[in-house]
This record gives C-alpha cells, structure tokens and sequence, in this order.
C-alpha cells in the first residue's frame, strides 16, 4: 500500500460547485498533515494545515480523520482561480526527525 | 514574507557531468530538504538535513547525490555524474522544526529544472 494515496483525478467541475478530495495515509503513527496546492510546472505552495477537529479557511475545509486514516479537503463555491493540483502531505517519523510524504495529487479543473 | 531561492532556475547539462544546484533556505530555518519531481509525476523526498547532517535520505540519494551546507546561507545539492533519468524539477524546502507540529510549514523554493542531454 502506499504511504499517501490520491485520486489522481481529474475533477472536471463547473465555476461555484463544491468539490471534495479525499488522502488516505498508510502509517497511523503519521503525525502532520497538510494540503499543498501546485499550480503547473511550479513549486507546491502551502494551502492548509489539517488539524484534529477540523479547520475551515474561507472557502476551504480539511477534516481529519484518525481512525479511519484519511484527510479530506472540501472547496466550496469553485473559482477559475482554483484550477491547480491538491498534494496532500503527512509527516511521519523515523530515527527522530520528520519526512514529509507527498501524494501524487488531485487535479482539478474549474471550468467556466 | 520570507521565502526560499533557488539557482540556477534552468540548467542544462551533458549526461555524465557534474551538476550543483543551489538554494538559500529561509534565514532562521533550520532543516533542510531536496526534492525532485519528474515532469507529470508526484513530489520525491530525496534528503532531509540538520545540524550540518543528513537526518534522512531516501533510496533515490544514491552516491551519486549529495549535500552540503558550504556557509551560513546557501544549501547545495550535488550530483556527481548525471544520467538522462536525473532530468526534473528539483526543490529545496526548508522548516523551522522539521515537522514537529501542523504549524510547522514547509516553505518550497521555485525549483531547478535539471535537463540531461
């Protein structure tokens, strides 16, 4: 199983949809998460932290789920501006210092 | 706000040539990382350093590959003899605490784009 999983998409959605990606992890012992964004052919770009109880920024929410071991990533009311690929990022631990694992991402497209 | 650099941003080079790619972390960062992406593929971890060390290398950083901290600022990545399969986008990151908690961001420079002839 991979470390980090992802539909690799893509999500073909119309402007104002809401759309929802999901992140499996293999490893319960995973002690960060994140979702990148990365626009084409550019560096990945911190979008949000994931936090345990969930956490909301404007249009975006990331929920956490433990048990389960996914994170989800819901964007609401799409924007043209949205179309990029979603990474979802965990950190887990060996020999004391952190590795940050990449997903292969999500790609979406808004379309207008 | 602070950010990682990198140069060159393009380099092109012969297959079996020596390459240095060169990144200036975030002043006050104390972990470093090298990362390539292989065009239309996921984001590799390569190597991780600390305290003037490799923490962490992945089965890709084959002796070919290594690292250095040369001065106070700049963070390289060297590889030594260069195959057609090193070709990608290779990014630095730096961190403050190395992913110790969900507020510690990883802040990516723009990359190189490594082309092998």
């Amino acid at each position: 199983r991979k470390e980090v999983e992802q539909d690799p998409g893509p999500f073909n959605v119309p402007e104002g949809a809401t759309v929802a990606f999901n992140c499996t992890y293999s490893n319960s012992a995973s002690q960060s998460f994140f979702w990148y964004r990365q626009d084409c052919r550019k560096e990945p770009k911190l979008l949000m932290s994931v936090y345990s109880s969930g956490n909301e920024d404007g249009r975006f929410t990331a929920q956490l789920n433990r048990a389960s071991q996914y994170i989800s990533l819901l964007i609401r009311d799409s924007k043209l501006s949205d179309s990029a690929t979603y990474l979802c990022v965990v950190t887990s631990t060996a020999s004391g210092t952190y590795k940050y694992i990449f997903g292969t991402g999500t790609r979406l497209k808004v379309l207008a | 706000e602070p950010e990682v650099t990198q140069t060159p941003s393009h380099q092109v080079t012969q297959m079996g040539q020596e390459v240095i790619l060169r990144c200036v972390p975030i002043s006050n960062h104390l972990y470093f990382y090298w990362y390539r992406q292989i065009l239309g593929q996921k984001v590799e971890f390569l190597v991780s350093f600390y305290n003037n060390e490799i923490s962490e290398k992945s089965e890709i950083f084959d002796d070919q590959f290594s690292v250095e901290r040369p001065d106070g600022s700049n963070f390289t990545l060297k590889i030594r003899s260069t195959k057609l399969e090193d070709s990608a986008m290779y990014f630095c990151a730096s961190t403050l605490s190395g992913g110790l908690s969900s507020t510690d961001t990883q802040y990516f420079g723009p990359g190189t784009r490594l082309t092998v002839l």
